[in-house]
């Protein structure tokens, strides 16, 4: 079946670095990925949308200069969060859309922490 | 907007007890519909989907029918299991699935 994969699953860092988290799609082509956000207890919210070789469409309210995403290839995409704060601890989520089917797989995750 | 609304949560249940988890939308065109199971500390797993109305997505011995007419998609399952304890997130996806929301979730927990 289609696999995501996220690396790295968890990231400590200081406040004021930077961190890279990558999705790819390990057995399929994905034109489309999602970044999601969760939080504690919560449910997803939806980030941004990211097409491959095109610009990312942020949701309203999520700074685009602070979460940058990439999406280079049609198995890779990556989102860092540049200046990290204490609250950008979160666990990160991404989904990738194959293209031949339009179903959405998600990846296992990346949690986050700032200190 | 779209939306989705689920049953909060939590829900505790003896092992082999009857399930069922609400879920209920709203869509101004032809949403397809999923169930999503989480696992503490992992990502989301598709657990069933629906594409159209009447349908009935199954899988693990849970089900869940497409009901237009009450535009529910309720979750059940006859006889949980300890190891079904997650968090059960109900999801619609329209404009092939390029924009999906989720609800909030249930927490189910199964005790033996």
């Amino acid at each position: 079946g289609a696999v995501v994969s996220q690396h790295p699953s968890r990231v400590i860092c200081k406040s004021g670095t930077s961190v890279k988290i990558e999705c790819r799609s390990l057995d399929f082509q994905a034109t489309t990925m999602f970044w999601y956000r969760q939080f504690p207890k919560q449910s997803l919210m939806l980030m941004a949308t990211s097409n491959e070789g095109s610009k990312a469409t942020y949701e309203q309210g999520v700074e685009k200069d602070k979460f940058l995403i990439n999406h280079a290839s049609l198995t890779l995409s990556t989102l860092t969060v540049t200046s990290a704060h204490p609250e950008d601890s979160s666990f990160y989520i991404c989904s990738a859309r194959a293209a031949a089917t339009y179903e959405q797989y998600f990846g296992p995750g990346t949690r986050l922490t700032v200190t | 907007g779209d939306s989705v609304t689920q049953m909060e949560g939590p829900v505790t249940l003896s092992e082999e007890a009857f399930l069922t988890i609400n879920c209920t939308y709203t869509a101004t065109g032809y949403p397809s519909l999923f169930w999503y199971v989480q696992y503490p500390g992992e990502g989301l797993q598709l657990l069933l989907k629906a594409t159209k109305a009447d349908d009935k997505g199954s899988n693990k011995g849970f089900e869940a029918t497409y009901r237009k007419e009450t535009t529910s998609f309720h979750l059940e399952k006859g006889s949980v299991q300890v190891s079904d304890s997650a968090v059960y997130f109900c999801a619609l996806g329209t404009y092939n699935n390029n924009d999906m929301r989720f609800g909030a979730g249930t927490r189910l927990t199964v005790k033996p």
